[in-house]
């Protein structure tokens, strides 16, 4: 089974900029959690999505959103980029029931200039 | 609310030597569930391991096991005879019933020299 995809690998933006990125669960997962890492804060989490509806979401600005398709695949966005959303973006995806294991992708590096 | 403590940040070790790291949990629910990732260089997270409140029976998986204590809200994990490929961030998780989000520990990192 292939597991968590996350696309693109590395982005290098500027301030103001928006940016987009995307992660394709593991085949038959419903559930997409989206986190952010940086060295100050560590694992934080952004949001969940299941069922193509936000379930949970983390205490971030509304300038992070994201949404969720008909096949699971899932998108963050994150608009006027400041200096401070530079961060590794790790996507999970787990079957969505309470406790289940979430499977990490590769990340997506985030340097906002 | 739920926290999760790794108070060792950095750890170092010589190749073979066995090696404990430390996780300590809040939680005011009784059932919820406890993880362990692993994050190579390369940064992406390896599930490891997973259990539930109700199930304190030890877990050994070859070279790693995991000593989970409700009595001290502790789960710990121990590898023995370190390799230099166990070199990496070791995050602990808890979520809590109900779809909760994974909240990490800040993260020990671990290097095994040769």
């Amino acid at each position: 089974k292939a597991g968590v995809t996350q696309t693109p690998r590395y982005l290098i933006k500027t301030r103001g900029q928006q940016v987009t990125l995307s992660c394709s669960p593991i085949s038959g997962h419903r559930s997409v959690s989206w986190y952010q890492q940086t060295p100050g804060q560590g694992l934080q989490f952004l949001f969940e999505y299941f069922s193509e509806t936000q379930r949970n979401k983390g205490n971030f600005p509304g300038r992070f959103s994201g949404r969720q398709f008909s096949n699971s695949r899932s998108e963050m966005n994150v608009s006027t980029l400041e200096l401070g959303d530079s961060a590794l973006y790790l996507c999970a995806s787990s079957l969505g029931t309470s406790g289940d294991t979430q499977y990490f992708g590769p990340g997506t590096r985030l340097t906002v200039l | 609310a739920q926290k999760v403590t790794q108070a060792q940040t950095e750890i170092s070790v010589v190749e073979k030597e066995d090696v404990t790291l430390d996780c300590v949990y809040e939680t005011r629910d009784t059932t919820y569930y406890l993880f362990w990732y692993k994050q190579p260089p390369s940064g992406e997270l390896v599930f490891l391991i997973r259990r539930n409140s109700f199930d304190e029976q030890n877990e050994i998986s070859g070279r790693y096991s995991w000593n989970f204590q409700k009595s001290t809200s502790s789960f710990n994990f121990t590898i023995t005879a370190s390799q230099v490929v166990d070199s990496a961030v070791y995050f602990c998780a808890l979520s809590e019933e109900g779809n909760t989000p994974l909240v990490f520990g800040k993260g020990t990192r671990l290097s095994v020299i040769a």
